[in-house]
C-alpha cells in the first residue's frame, strides 16, 4: 500500500542552523501539506502546496519557512534559521485530486529538537 | 475562527468496555469531519470521514461516529475495545468551501487496561 514517508525521523539542531525537513508522498497525489504538534498541543497546519506554488499558509509559516518540490517525488520544508519554538513533530501529507473532503494521508512525522 | 475541541484530553478504559470519545466543532460554514488515530510512533490515519448523507458513519476497526448538526458535535464510538487500540485519537474539519486544510482538536489518548 502506497505511504507518505518522511526523512529524517529525528533531528537534533543548535538554535539558527537551517534545517530541512524532507517527505515523500504519494506519488499520484497533487495536494501537499505540512502540519506540525508541538509536544502537548494540538497538530497545526502550516501550509498546503498545489501546482507548485503555495495555495495557503498559516500565520505560523512566517519568512523563516519555506517549501519546494525540487522534482517530482520530494517535498521539503526547510527552516532558516530555527528557534527554540520550532521544536515540534513535522507531519507532511498530501491527498489526491479527485475532490473535496479528501483524505489526507499522513508521513511518521519528524521530531525536531532545537537547542 | 473554527475550532474543534476534544473535550477529553485522557481516557482509560477496560477491555471489551465501550467508549465515546467526544468532538464539538465550531464553524460559520459548513465543514466536513474526520477522526485520526495515531499509534505510537506512527503518523495520522483516517479512522472514518463524514462528507454528507446519513449521520451515522462508520470507519476501520470497528468504529463509528455521529454527525449532529445541531450540537455541532461529531463523537467517535466503539462498543467493545481491544488493547490494540490503546493510541491518541484526533478530531479534524475541513471547510467545504474554500482551503482544504485540516483543523485539528487537541487530541484524546485513550488507554486500554486489561
Amino acid at each position: 500500500e502506497p505511504e507518505v514517508t518522511q526523512t529524517p525521523s529525528h533531528q537534533v539542531t543548535q538554535m539558527g542552523q537551517e534545517v530541512i525537513l524532507r517527505c515523500v508522498p504519494i506519488s499520484n497525489h497533487l495536494y501537499f501539506y505540512w502540519y506540525r504538534q508541538i509536544l502537548g498541543q494540538k497538530v497545526e497546519f502550516l501550509v498546503s502546496f498545489y501546482n507548485n506554488e503555495i495555495s495557503e499558509k498559516s500565520e505560523i509559516f512566517d519568512d523563516q519557512f519555506s517549501v519546494e518540490r525540487p522534482d517530482g517525488s520530494n517535498f521539503t520544508l526547510k527552516i532558516r534559521s530555527t528557534k527554540l519554538e520550532d521544536s515540534a513533530m513535522y507531519f507532511c501529507a498530501s491527498s489526491a485530486p479527485s475532490g473535496r473532503g479528501n483524505e489526507q494521508f499522513f508521513g511518521p512525522g519528524t521530531r525536531l529538537t532545537v537547542l | 475562527a473554527q475550532s474543534v475541541t476534544q473535550l477529553d484530553s485522557q481516557v482509560p478504559v477496560f477491555e471489551e468496555a465501550p467508549v465515546e470519545l467526544r468532538c464539538n466543532y465550531s464553524s460559520s460554514v459548513s465543514v466536513y469531519l474526520f477522526w485520526y488515530v495515531q499509534y505510537p510512533n506512527q503518523g495520522l490515519q483516517l479512522l472514518l470521514k463524514y462528507l454528507s448523507g446519513s449521520t451515522l458513519v462508520k470507519g476501520i476497526n470497528g468504529f463509528e461516529a455521529e454527525f449532529n448538526k445541531s450540537q455541532t458535535s461529531f463523537h467517535l464510538r466503539k462498543p467493545s475495545v481491544h488493547i490494540s487500540d490503546t493510541a491518541e485519537y484526533f478530531c479534524a474539519v475541513t471547510f467545504i468551501q474554500g482551503a482544504q486544510k485540516l483543523v485539528f482538536g487537541q487530541g484524546t489518548r485513550l488507554t486500554i487496561n486489561p
